[in-house]
């Protein structure tokens, strides 16, 4: 149990539709990044949130956008979704905007684009 | 785009034995790493991080890191078939705020 919390688990989308994923930092933890996990693949950073700005953005296309609000807790949204957004999504918590030393993973969000 | 690599195995051993998983990396600048679980349809789950050359001993985990081979490397003592899993090894960018994946290990461990 990591204390970090995503919603919803599981959902399924079509092509072109936006979807926002949600995520309940681990209590005391300021930061939070994204990740997108594609089966068979190690996760790769989308984004961080520190203190509700972007603090460091991976390589992933501008309709990846998120938000934090002043409890921590964050959303992912993607807009006009495709096929290879098919993937597990995943939210991590950590103290500081250097990430610290204790990164914890929620349990993720698989979400399938048809 | 800074490299971590691993073997994709499957890694195969038999129970009670030692299972060494290793990873290497090309940012010369990274400072710390870190070893995840992940069982199949579950999230990673950290087993321990290692900032200093030498070990790290953690219960039957042990981490090992060589910054001058950019080596690193995760040893599972008295392996259990409940660590039957697939081990990722992540990177700490040198901005420090993102963890630089490979595509992880698959051990098998055989009763």
């Amino acid at each position: 149990e990591t204390g970090v919390t995503q919603s919803p688990t599981h959902l399924i989308k079509t092509r072109g539709q936006q979807v926002t994923l949600r995520c309940s930092s681990q209590s005391g933890h300021n930061t939070v990044s994204w990740y997108q996990q594609a089966l068979g693949q190690g996760p790769q950073f989308i984004f961080q949130y520190y203190r509700e700005e972007e603090n460091g953005r991976g390589n992933f296309p501008p309709r990846f956008s998120g938000l934090q609000f002043p409890n921590y807790s964050s959303e992912l949204n993607v807009n006009a979704l495709e096929l290879d957004d098919s993937a597990l999504y995943l939210c991590a918590s950590s103290t500081g905007a250097s990430g610290g030393n204790t990164i914890y993973f929620g349990e993720g969000s698989w979400l399938t684009v048809v | 785009q800074k490299e971590v690599e691993q073997n994709s195995g499957p890694l195969s051993v038999p129970e009670g034995a030692i299972a060494s998983l290793n990873c290497t990396y090309s940012d010369r600048g990274s400072q710390s790493f870190f070893w995840y679980r992940q069982y199949s349809g579950k999230s990673p789950e950290l087993i321990m991080f290692i900032y200093s050359n030498g070990d790290k001993e953690d219960g039957r985990f042990t981490a090992q890191l060589n910054k001058a081979s950019q080596y690193v490397s995760l040893l599972i003592r008295d392996s259990q078939p409940s660590d039957s899993a697939t081990y990722l090894c992540a990177v700490l960018v040198n901005s420090g705020y993102a963890l630089n994946f490979g595509k992880g290990t698959s051990l098998l461990v055989t009763p």
